[in-house]
């Protein structure tokens, strides 16, 4: 199965500042099946972004998605205070699906 | 709307027997793959275990193969877990999430919490 490593497990930032996580597969996932979640207390994983590099429905502009291979990050331009959560890569293009272990961005 | 509102969960005590529910409205639920998706307490997000459409295709996830079992009914709209044996470790939130594809949407229930403790 492929392993999904995310980095780093927690970033300590101030709202406004730029966020830089990081997705990297144990071997080469399609683009197309790569996304992105935001999870916060008590709710259920958020699509962001599908395709690596895709807004879902209703997601602010901040939020970018890039990479391709092994190498997928996710970006956060600016972040608002409801920015701060966990966040998960997935891969479904290789059975069985995988998550990654999740980064945490919490308040610097 | 898409819903999809799961429900089962409880206490359960070492080796016993817990069903899940997973009740799906505002779409086409015979049309659909259907996935649950676990997260323990304070961890990840672990997939579970996966059924075809029309129920030919089912996969496992090894930490549960051989006891648990997933099935559907579609003429009810509903999936199901069965889940047999528990241990302590497969104490967590159960997810019921619409198929995974390469569209900007993804459906999640809201979770129904299993607690595998004496």
């Amino acid at each position: 199965e492929i392993v999904l490593t995310q980095s780093p497990g927690t970033l300590s930032l101030s709202p406004g500042e730029r966020a830089t996580l990081s997705c990297r597969a144990s071997q080469s996932v399609s683009s197309s099946y790569l996304a992105w979640y935001q999870q916060k207390p008590g709710q259920a994983p958020r699509l962001l972004i599908y395709g690596a590099s895709s807004r879902a429905t209703g997601i602010p502009h901040r939020f970018s998605g890039s990479g391709s291979g092994t190498d997928f990050t996710l970006t956060i331009s600016r972040l608002e205070p409801e920015d701060f959560a966990v966040y998960y890569c997935q891969q479904f293009g290789s059975s069985p699906t995988t998550f990654g272990g999740g980064t945490k961005v919490e308040i610097k | 709307e898409v819903q999809l509102v799961e429900s089962g969960g409880g206490l359960v005590k070492p080796g016993g027997s817990l069903r899940l529910s997973c009740a799906a409205s505002g779409f086409t639920f015979s049309r659909y793959a259907m996935n649950w998706v676990r997260q323990a307490p304070g961890k990840g997000l672990e997939w579970v275990s996966l059924i075809s459409s029309t129920s030919t295709y089912i996969y496992y996830a090894d930490s549960v193969k051989g006891r648990f079992t997933i099935s559907r009914d579609n003429a009810k709209n509903s999936l199901y877990l069965q889940m047999n044996s528990l241990r302590a470790e497969d104490t967590a939130v159960y997810y019921c999430v619409r198929e995974f594809s390469g569209y900007p949407t993804s459906y999640w229930g809201q979770g129904t919490l299993v607690t595998v403790s004496s």
